[in-house]
């Protein structure tokens, strides 16, 4: 079984910071890792997944992700962020059936 | 651009009355998913689907019933709604559930508002 925790509900950074929003995953195989991010009062879109190979995988808008087997995690990291990032981030696991777990979601807001 | 659309949109619906949800893809994917989300749980799995005229339960089906009459449509059908299935619903497709392309992104589309007083 696979399970996903994001331990930060709500995440305040500034414009023009870095960013990390944190994920925890437990998977008993391999896993498939996703991080999907909600607009307001839009479905999920996709940002970016890993799926093996190099631990780092970029994505879309500038965000990138890093693997780590070790520590079981997957967080999500953005250099510079703008006041259009704001939104809901979900990490989201998948092991070796159809199924994908989300995580509860990281409600991001970017301060001025 | 993949693409999958939602109707209606929001709805208030009574207690003990018969609800309907709608999803259409135009996506070619084998795969549709009907999730539902709740502050602070994130995205539950209800039903799916990976072929028409067949549907399979996820992870909370309990109160839910789900059809597939074609590639493209899949509803979600709350026989007797209740106050607890106040949530926000949201249909995924995807082109399948493995490989390192895009077979395992899911489109999700853009969610439909249920009130039930």
């Amino acid at each position: 079984a696979q399970s996903v925790t994001q331990p930060d509900a709500r995440v305040t950074v500034s414009e023009g910071a870095s960013l990390q929003l944190r994920c925890k995953y437990s998977s008993s195989v391999t896993p498939y890792l996703f991080w999907y991010v909600q607009y307001p009062r839009q479905g999920l879109q996709l940002l970016l997944k890993y799926y093996s190979g190099d631990p780092v995988v970029q994505g879309v808008n500038g965000f990138e992700a890093e693997f780590s087997k070790s520590n079981s995690s997957f967080h999500l990291r953005k250099a510079s962020v703008h006041w259009s990032d704001s939104a809901v981030y979900f990490c989201a696991v998948r092991g070796g059936g159809y199924k994908v777990v989300f995580g509860s979601g990281t409600r991001l807001l970017v301060s001025p | 651009e993949a693409a999958v659309t939602q109707s209606p949109r929001s709805k208030v619906a009574v207690t003990g009355g018969k609800v309907t949800l709608s999803c259409h893809q135009t996506n070619n994917h084998d795969y549709m998913y009907w999730y539902r989300q709740d502050t602070g749980h994130g995205l539950r799995l209800i039903h799916y689907s990976y072929v028409a005229d067949s549907t399979e339960k996820g992870d909370i089906p309990d109160g839910y019933k789900a059809s597939r009459p074609s590639q493209e449509n899949f509803s979600l059908i709350l026989e007797l709604a209740s106050l607890s299935q106040t949530a926000v619903y949201f249909c995924a497709s995807s082109d399948g559930t493995g490989g390192a392309g895009d077979q395992d992104t899911q489109y999700f589309g853009p969610g439909t508002r249920l009130l039930v007083l």
